[in-house]
């Protein structure tokens, strides 16, 4: 089956950017997402990508994709200690019916001040 | 709108009891999800549904069952409980369309003992 992988651990300072990495197995994906999940919570979308995108930037978030390496990253410019928690990678199944998403372990971002 | 809420939060059963996880969606969405969360390994789909009265298995679909009666619920059940499904559940939904994207519920965690 796909597998997505990723860190398990980032720690930045306060005001650093932040860079999360993740790669996936299915060339064929159409999006890949960053979902976060903040402690006691379930996950919240926070941005995707096209796969016949190369970046996409909302605000102090940059997605990068490298379909050649198969390769997904997310920068937070200027993070702050409200974004730690736990990032997950996802790509979306090929060929399903049902939106099916296959996520990474996941990357605990821990912001110190 | 609430938009995915799940009941219980929280749940203890001693090894070979049942329960049901009920979740609720009131966005009118055609694909629901059940996933189980455990450390460093993601989210693991248990089993999925893409209309009122049919579901599929997914990645762990073993010792789960699931129903979806409505359109707006998706229940999980645990016929034997086993402490190895000691776990944070939670429960999605999504429609086809624009991104794909997956709302999920805050989580019911259970333990079994």
């Amino acid at each position: 089956g796909e597998d997505v992988e990723q860190s398990l651990f980032l720690s930045v300072r306060e005001g650093d950017s932040s860079v999360i990495n993740c790669t996936y197995t299915d060339s064929s994906s159409t999006y890949l997402y960053w979902y976060k999940q903040e402690p006691g919570a379930g996950l919240q979308l926070l941005t995707y990508i096209f796969s016949n995108m190369d970046m996409k930037q909302d605000q102090r978030l940059t997605v990068l994709l490298n379909k050649k390496d198969k390769h997904l990253s997310l920068r937070i410019a200027d993070t702050q200690t409200g974004d730690s928690a736990i990032y997950f990678c996802a790509e979306i199944m090929n060929n399903n019916a049902g939106n099916m998403l296959t996520f990474g372990g996941g990357t605990r971002l821990m912001v110190k001040p | 709108n609430a938009g995915v809420t799940q009941t219980p939060k929280f749940r203890v059963l001693k090894t070979g009891q049942s329960m049901t996880l009920l979740c609720a969606q009131d966005m009118n969405h055609e694909y629901m999800y059940w996933y189980r969360q455990d450390p460093g390994m993601g989210l693991r789909l248990i089993h999925y549904s893409v209309g009122e009265g049919t579901t599929a298995k997914g990645e762990v679909p073993d010792g789960y069952n699931v129903s979806r009666l409505k359109k707006q619920n998706f229940l999980l059940g645990l016929e034997s409980a086993a402490p190895s499904q000691t776990s944070v559940y939670f429960c999605a939904s999504s429609r086809p369309g624009l991104s794909f994207e997956q709302f999920f519920g805050p989580g019911t965690r259970l333990t079994v003992l």
